[in-house]
């Protein structure tokens, strides 16, 4: 079946490193989002991609980046860990751009800063 | 900017009873609009997607409604069960901003 794999599913780290956790659909989707949650906000747009190569900032993007290499990936990085990253990361993908179908979340990612 | 509220934030019914969920949106200008369950410490699961141009969508206990032009969505849950338990959350795909998500709502249902 298809699916879609978040990696880590834990992961501590010290602050200033960099970090990348990692999303991996098998739907063959073209758009792909990442999100955090924290309590009290929910869940919160940090970058999203329409298709390779194409990457775009969310609501929180600062401290964070991505990039589109193909179809089944999109990396997120935290350039330099900071305490506030503490969070539970979500990606997600769905098919089309123009009508909106199902969006599909992986199990997530939950990053710890210290 | 869309904003989406969801009310109430958490409630407690025992099993049996039929409840409602409620979602709230700003700017009616949307796609869809999509209802999730997540449980404790998991992802997200969809249950119902809505486009803009349906008033309802159903799955077996569920049934989903939107009303584009007063802003609103109601997930209906009919006769509850202890493992409808967990955190019911909504979202809007609109402008630039692709999925924005309410909240959520906590659901205890109790044996």
């Amino acid at each position: 079946d298809a699916e879609i794999t978040q990696s880590p599913r834990h992961k501590i780290t010290e602050t200033g490193r960099q970090v990348t956790l990692a999303c991996h659909q098998t739907w063959n989707h073209n758009n792909m989002f990442w999100y955090r949650q924290d309590l009290g906000h929910g869940l919160r747009l940090i970058h999203y991609s329409y298709g390779v190569q194409d990457t775009n900032k969310g609501e929180v993007s600062d401290g964070y980046s991505v990039s589109r290499s193909n179809t089944e990936d999109l990396p997120l990085t935290l350039e330099s860990a900071a305490s506030s990253q503490t969070s539970v990361y979500f990606c997600a993908s769905s098919e089309s751009t123009d009508f909106y179908t199902e969006a599909f979340f992986g199990q997530g990612t939950r990053l710890t800063v210290v | 900017k869309q904003e989406v509220t969801q009310i109430p934030a958490a409630l407690s019914v025992p099993e049996g009873e039929n409840l409602v969920l409620n979602c709230s949106f700003t700017d009616s200008a949307i796609y869809n609009l999509q209802w999730f369950r997540q449980d404790p410490g998991k992802g997200l699961t969809s249950l119902l997607l809505i486009q803009s141009s349906q008033r309802e969508q159903t799955s077996g206990r569920l049934n989903a409604s939107l009303d584009k032009s007063s802003g609103r969505s109601t997930l209906y849950i009919a006769a509850s069960q202890p493992g409808d338990s967990a955190t019911y959350l909504c979202a809007v795909a609109s402008g630039t901003y692709k999925y924005i998500f309410g909240t959520g709502t906590r659901l205890k249902v109790l044996a």
